[in-house]
C-alpha cells in the first residue's frame, strides 16, 4: 500500500516563504508531485520530482530526497490567491503500469 | 481545447439507488482515472482505465465500477448507494505513463 503524510495546515504572512513537507511510503515509485486546488476547483499540476534535488517553476520550487522518502513544496512571495490546498502525490508503480495516489493535503492561510 | 469534462455537476440521490458519472478526457489523452474527494481530505484513488480496461484499482469495494469507451470517454457506476458515498466524484486524465494529470470540475454526488 501506500501512505502520504504532510500537515494538514500551515499559516504564513503575505510576501513570505513557506514550506510544506510531505513524506511518504509506498511499494513502487517513480516521483513526486504538487497539485493546488482552491475551494470549489479542480486540482491543478504544480510540478513534479523524479529525481533528488529541488525543481524551480517561477514561485514555487519542489525539493525530492528519495534516500528519506521526503519532499516539499516551496512558495515564495506568498500571494493572497496562493490560499489554497496543496497534495503532495506519488506516481506509485503498479501492476502493469502506474497510478497516482494522493496525500490529504495541506490547507494554506495567509495572512495580510 | 476543452479539457476534462464531467457530468452531471451536481447530482441528488437516494439510498440503494445507482448513479452513473460521466468524463470526457482533455484531447489527446488515453488514460482516465476516478478519484473520491470528500470534504477537506485529498483525493482517493478509485480505478484507472486505459485501452478500455480496468488497470489499476483503489480500497473500493465491488459497488463501484466503471467503463472506458474507444473514444477513450468514462463512466463510473456506483450501485446501492450508501450515505457515505456523498463526495466529490473526480476525473483525471493523461497521456499514458506521463507525469501530469489534468482534472475535471468534478461531480458533487449527495446521497440523501
Amino acid at each position: 500500500g501506500q501512505s502520504l503524510e504532510q500537515p494538514s495546515e500551515v499559516t504564513a504572512v503575505e510576501g513570505a516563504i513557506v514550506q510544506i513537507n510531505c513524506t511518504y511510503q509506498t511499494s513502487g515509485f517513480y516521483g513526486l508531485s504538487w497539485y493546488q486546488q482552491h475551494d470549489g476547483g479542480a486540482p491543478t499540476f504544480l510540478s513534479y520530482n523524479a529525481l533528488d534535488g529541488l525543481e524551480e517553476t517561477g514561485r514555487f520550487s519542489s525539493f525530492l530526497s528519495r534516500s528519506d522518502s521526503y519532499g516539499y513544496l516551496l512558495l515564495q512571495e506568498l500571494q493572497m490567491k496562493d490560499s489554497a490546498s496543496y497534495f503532495c502525490a506519488v506516481r506509485d508503480e503498479g501492476r502493469r503500469d502506474d497510478k497516482i495516489i494522493f496525500g490529504k493535503g495541506t490547507r494554506l492561510h495567509i495572512l495580510p | 481545447d476543452a479539457g476534462v469534462t464531467q457530468s452531471p455537476t451536481h447530482l441528488i440521490k437516494t439510498r440503494g439507488q445507482q448513479v452513473t458519472l460521466r468524463c470526457s478526457p482533455k484531447s489527446g489523452h488515453d488514460t482516465v482515472s476516478w478519484y473520491q474527494q470528500a470534504l477537506g481530505q485529498g483525493p482517493q484513488f478509485i480505478f484507472q482505465y486505459y485501452e478500455e480496461e480496468e488497470r489499476q484499482r483503489g480500497n473500493f469495494p465491488d459497488r463501484f465500477s466503471g467503463h472506458q469507451f474507444p473514444n477513450y470517454s468514462s463512466e463510473l457506476n456506483v450501485n446501492a448507494l450508501l450515505l457515505g458515498d456523498s463526495a466529490l466524484y473526480l476525473c483525471a486524465s493523461r497521456e499514458y505513463m506521463n507525469t501530469e494529470a489534468f482534472f475535471g470540475q468534478g461531480t458533487r454526488l449527495t446521497v440523501v
